[in-house]
């Protein structure tokens, strides 16, 4: 267990949806990072969120966006859901050094 | 493009073998990471190189980093069936570690 809380932990929707997913990191954590990971490819960088501002962004989508909240658990979400939106949806938790604990990942269905 | 490239991206041997899987690049970074991520679950850190040149080994896993930080490889000998999962290499390109690059992954299969 990596100390690093996801939910939920499947969500299927429909196109045009919008849906949240939320992320709890582990106790002391500053840093939150979100990846989009595809049928068993590498994980693309979406944001990362320190103490509640926004550090870096990858190539996230205009449909996408995070916020981080003073209690440091962090949201994504993601609106006008497409077919290719299908993926799992991982957060990661530091305290900004070069080691990051995931989630369990959140599965995302779009029908 | 990737810029991390991971090799080869399927691997399928009998147990007891010896495998590398590489990571390679065109630019340097600060860091590389190793994660194993089993299916369903989030990746789980193996190592972190961080100097040129340097090796560590974990049982019977080996990282090294390139010369020139623009590279690694992770060597498994005797690899047992517990040793299937995705690999993942990740780099950070400087040290504020605001953002992190993934290799697409090397698939390993181990059959008793």
């Amino acid at each position: 267990d990596s100390g690093v809380t996801q939910t939920p932990k499947h969500l299927i929707t429909a196109t045009g949806q919008r849906v949240t997913l939320r992320c709890s990191p582990r106790s002391g954590d500053l840093s939150v990072y979100w990846y989009q990971q595809s049928l068993d490819q590498g994980l693309q960088f979406l944001i990362h969120y320190y103490n509640g501002e926004e550090r870096a962004k990858g190539n996230i989508l205009e449909r996408f966006s995070a916020q981080q909240f003073p209690d440091l658990h962090s949201e994504l979400n993601l609106s006008s859901l497409e077919l290719g939106d299908s993926a799992l949806y991982f957060c990661a938790s530091s305290v900004l050094t070069d080691t990051q604990y995931f989630g369990p990942g959140t599965r995302l269905t779009v029908l | 493009t990737q810029l991390l490239e991971q090799s080869p991206q399927f691997l399928s041997i009998q147990e007891g073998e010896n495998l590398t899987v590489y990571c390679n690049s065109s630019s340097v970074f600060s860091s590389l990471q190793w994660y194993r991520q089993e299916p369903g679950e989030g990746p789980v850190l193996l190592v972190t190189v961080v100097t040129g040149g340097e090796v560590k080994k974990l049982k019977r896993l080996t990282f090294q980093f390139g010369d020139a930080r623009k590279d690694s490889s992770l060597h498994i000998t005797a690899a047992q069936p517990g040793d299937t999962g995705l690999y993942l290499c990740a780099g950070a390109r400087n040290a504020n570690f605001n953002k992190f690059y993934f290799g697409s992954g090397t698939k390993l299969n181990v059959k008793p």
